[in-house]
């Protein structure tokens, strides 16, 4: 069973277009995270989400909203796609602290083609 | 500000030993964490050290010095599939990962 999974794998659009990516985690934990690894391969944390509070890096455009329909569901939509938004997004979990140890898991990645 | 130095790239033979180097400057330290990553998949987590020292965990080792913000992962009896990229990142004071660049590690036979 995937602990961690999101789709779609490949996503091809044009710039302008909205789109969303779905991730979904079995693991039962309390955050989940939309992390964007840029053609260098920094992973850049986008937003956290617990059924408390949600972080938003500012960085981050408006134009990039996470959606959460339950703890076990957060997807990310994207309107009027750039062509900057080209990447690879992961979603990823883990189960909430205090600040303590958290290991990341993550899913399979979503490689988002602006064109 | 916040940032994480590692290797680039790093080449090694299969059967041999690396050292892959990290050096953090983070606002505040809560752990200093170590994960792989194969060409096209997702992250995963190999080891986290919150106190100095070595932490060793079968092939897989890592070390950390608080005072110098530095630690390193080794690799022992390397092995094909080792070939990957190794991202170091360290969680600031507000519990957020600050990441590296990863480390591009090449085994060769």
């Amino acid at each position: 069973d995937t602990a961690v999974s999101q789709t779609p794998k490949y996503l091809v659009t044009q710039m302008g277009n909205d789109k969303s990516i779905k991730c979904e985690q079995n693991l039962g934990h309390d955050t989940m995270y939309w992390y964007k690894q840029d053609s260098k391969k920094f992973l850049k944390i986008m937003f956290s989400y617990n059924n408390k509070e949600l972080i938003i890096n500012e960085t981050v455009p408006n134009r990039f909203s996470p959606k959460s329909p339950d703890k076990a569901h957060l997807n990310l939509h994207i309107n009027s796609l750039e062509l900057g938004d080209s990447a690879v997004y992961f979603c990823a979990s883990s189960q909430e602290g205090q600040g303590s140890y958290e290991k990341l898991f993550f899913g399979s990645g979503t490689q988002l083609s602006v064109l | 500000g916040q940032n994480i130095d590692q290797p680039t790239e790093m080449t090694a033979t299969e059967g041999a030993i690396v050292q892959i180097n990290c050096t953090y400057q983070t606002s505040g330290f809560n752990g200093l964490f170590w994960y792989q990553q194969h060409a096209g998949e997702a992250p995963t987590f190999l080891s986290y050290n919150v106190l100095d020292g070595l932490e060793e965990k079968g092939r897989f080792s890592s070390f950390l010095s608080r005072s110098k913000g530095y630690s390193y992962l080794l690799l022992k009896e390397l092995q094909m599939k080792d070939s990957a990229s190794y991202l170091c990142a360290s969680m600031d004071s507000n519990y957020q990962l600050i990441w590296g660049a990863g480390t591009k590690l090449i085994i060769k036979p």
